[in-house]
């Protein structure tokens, strides 16, 4: 059984604060790695695909990367606001979209 | 261009009934995939359609049923509901596209249906 684990789970942090959070998915057999945000009352939103071990993705003040061979991503966000507060999503995939379990992040101005 | 639409958006049943959920997705896209999310779990892949056709099939009871039609709006069935398929359901539109790498997948969430079995 594929595991892909997020942490942590959950995260409070003050508007201004850089945060970064973890994905950690099978090194083996991979083929790409997706993030999504999904805030609250709306559907989950793509931020990233990624493919090549040491990609690295930028999307304003959001970037991602990539380390196929030992299997983690990192997403980090660079002065966090609160319109940020989201649940943070990856997705390993394989002939489907396996998902961790979020990390959902609160920030308070 | 429009989004992926979903219908009903909430739902009330009890044990026993069974459920009809709709999917619209994005014009010209193809292929529709089928997530259920309980409180504290991730979400759970149920089945993806192209074309009319199963592609692929989560680990899910045949209680959990779906298709596709000719115009790609899919629906998908849940009968002899239990309490525990109280969740969310939601339907993802997807766009595939080739890139440097190969084959690349980008799923555009609908809004979701939320069930809950009394």
């Amino acid at each position: 059984i594929l595991n892909v684990e997020q942490s942590p789970q959950s995260l409070h942090v003050q508007e201004g604060d850089s945060t970064n959070f973890t994905c950690s998915f099978p090194s083996s057999n991979f083929y790409a790695l997706h993030w999504y945000r999904w805030e609250t009352a709306k559907s989950p939103e793509a931020l990233f695909v990624m493919t090549l071990n040491g990609d690295e993705k930028k999307k304003g003040r959001i970037s991602a990367t990539l380390n196929t061979k030992e299997g983690y991503s990192y997403l980090y966000i660079k002065g966090s606001q609160p319109e940020d507060s989201a649940t943070y999503l990856c997705a390993f995939n394989t002939d489907k979209l396996i998902f961790g379990t979020g990390t959902r992040l609160q920030v308070f101005p | 261009k429009a989004g992926v639409t979903q219908t009903p958006r909430y739902l009330i049943k009890t044990r026993g009934q069974q459920v009809t959920l709709s999917c619209s997705p994005i014009s010209g896209h193809r292929s529709v995939s089928w997530y259920q999310q309980t409180p504290g779990q991730g979400l759970q892949f149920l089945f993806e359609y192209f074309s009319e056709t199963q592609r692929n099939k989560g680990n899910f009871p045949g209680r959990f049923s779906g298709r596709q039609f000719s115009n790609s709006r899919s629906e998908m069935n849940v009968s002899t509901l239990e309490l525990g398929d109280s969740a969310l359901y939601l339907c993802a539109s997807v766009r595939i596209g080739q890139s440097d790498w190969g084959r690349q997948e980008t799923q555009y969430f609908g809004p979701g249906t939320r069930l809950l079995v009394l």
